[in-house]
């Protein structure tokens, strides 16, 4: 069985760091690409990042371009997001997201970050 | 990338259909045949419903099917029921490896 387990979430100042994780088990995770989508309160979901299966090739959104950093270790099956200079606006469940060539099919249940003074 | 454009609703009595559109452009959903879809319960992760338009993954009943004709993608649900209540968003590859969601539409069963 596919899971996905995000941890790192919580509470940050504007302007503060966070790093997310995320576990990934019951499937080869060396194979596949691997994504972060988030979701403001109340909101859409939103695409935020991309990694390609040996972690040489990232995209981000315009929104978090320059600020976060998504990165993986398959040695040990986990998907990371490095976020810095975090606004308001970057508060969000975080959601880790497996890349099925141009789909998402399956998803974990997300951390939630909270960027406020 | 701008969103995709959903209806913020739309509504249904049980064992009747509804279809939610999808419209993007030419650079994402009109470009591609890889839109795919998702449905969110409150509180729960996104499901993956249909993906590449029109293929479902196993598990998914046969009542959800998708679509797409020029700009905008459909998905259609028939036969609907109860736990189909939720909220579903529509998501198009848009090039050079990213992606752009719709805004979302909440399904309400009568």
């Amino acid at each position: 069985e596919v899971q996905l387990v995000e941890s790192g979430g919580g509470l940050v100042q504007p302007g503060g760091s966070l790093r997310l994780s995320c576990a990934a088990s019951g499937f080869t995770f060396s194979s596949y690409w691997m994504h972060w989508v988030r979701q403001a309160p109340g909101k859409g979901l939103v695409w935020v990042s991309r990694i390609d299966s040996d972690g040489s090739t990232t995209i981000y959104a315009d929104s978090v371009k320059g600020r976060f950093t998504i990165s993986r270790d398959n040695a040990k099956n986990t998907l990371y997001l490095q976020m810095n200079s975090l606004r308001a606006e970057d508060t969000a469940v975080y959601y880790c997201v497996r890349g099925s060539l141009y789909t998402f099919d399956y998803w974990g249940q997300g951390t939630l970050v909270t960027v406020s003074s | 990338q701008s969103a995709l454009t959903q209806p913020r609703s739309v509504s249904g009595s049980p064992g009747q259909s509804v279809t939610i559109s999808c419209t993007g452009t030419s650079s994402d959903v009109g470009g591609y045949k890889y839109v795919s879809w998702y449905q969110q319960h409150p509180g729960k992760a996104p499901k993956l419903m249909i993906y590449d338009v029109s293929k479902r993954p196993s598990g998914v009943p046969d009542r959800f099917s998708g679509s797409k004709s020029g700009n905008t993608a459909s998905l259609t649900i028939s036969g609907l029921q109860a736990e189909d209540e939720a909220d579903y968003y529509c998501c198009s590859y848009a090039g050079t490896y990213t992606w752009v969601f719709g805004g979302g539409t909440k399904l309400t069963v009568l």
